[in-house]
């Protein structure tokens, strides 16, 4: 079946700008998550949505990423004011359910350049 | 929380020979631990897992990994390394009631022919 996909696979924005990233879950998993990973570092938790519950925002670096998830299914990373720190690959991952006991299927992401 | 650490950042192995890539962990109960592999321009696919029993799980394309309670670690190992395991290799820790799954900063592996 499907895997997660992502896209835009590449985006190049200028400092400043917003920019809006997009998850597509594999089908019938109730948990997603949004990772970030930049060169050379692992992968940094950012958010976790969970069924219809609030999500888990405790990663976000700050006010100025946001996400979220309609109807249970796809997902938006958004990015405002973007800055060259946050240029990175920002990867997405489902699961069937939500705690850390379940495999994370993840997308190829998607590559973030700020200039 | 749980944490993971991979203290090899790079290995260089030669084709054919062995393989152990090093992972320890900090979580006081008993966690679940994965092992990922990113291969260049792919997304992260899952290797093996534990959560409970034999402590040597078996993974796909010829992995294992080991876990050991006293060492708090989990290194994946391979018999005989292949030019195609070049990739990056993450560990992870989850727990049961716990969202987020802890990632290492990864190992590269160079297989060299």
């Amino acid at each position: 079946g499907a895997g997660v996909s992502q896209s835009p696979s590449n985006k190049v924005t200028e400092k400043g700008k917003d920019v809006e990233l997009r998850c597509d879950p594999i089908s019938g998993h109730t948990a997603l998550y949004w990772y970030r990973q930049s060169l050379g570092q692992g992968l940094e938790f950012l958010i976790y949505f969970q069924g219809n519950s609030a999500p888990d925002k405790s990663g976000l670096p700050s006010d100025r990423f946001s996400a979220e998830r309609t109807g249970g299914s796809v997902s938006t990373l958004t990015i405002q004011r973007t800055q060259q720190e946050d240029s990175a690959v920002y990867l997405c991952a489902s699961s069937l359910e939500g705690s850390g006991a379940y495999e994370q299927y993840f997308g190829p992401g998607t590559r973030l350049t700020v200039t | 929380a749980q944490s993971v650490t991979q203290p090899d950042i790079h290995i260089t192995v030669s084709e054919g020979a062995s393989l152990e890539l090093r992972c320890n962990y900090s979580y006081g109960a008993t966690p679940y631990l994965f092992w990922y592999v990113q291969s260049p321009g792919q997304g992260l696919q899952l290797l093996l897992k534990y959560f409970s029993g034999d402590t040597l799980v078996q993974g796909i394309k010829g992995f294992e990994a080991e876990f050991k309670r006293s060492q708090s670690s989990f290194n994946l190992r391979k018999p005989s390394v292949h030019w195609s395991d070049a990739a990056e290799y993450f560990c992870a820790v989850g727990t049961y009631n716990n969202n987020d799954m802890r990632f290492g900063a990864g190992t590269r592996l160079t297989v060299k022919p």
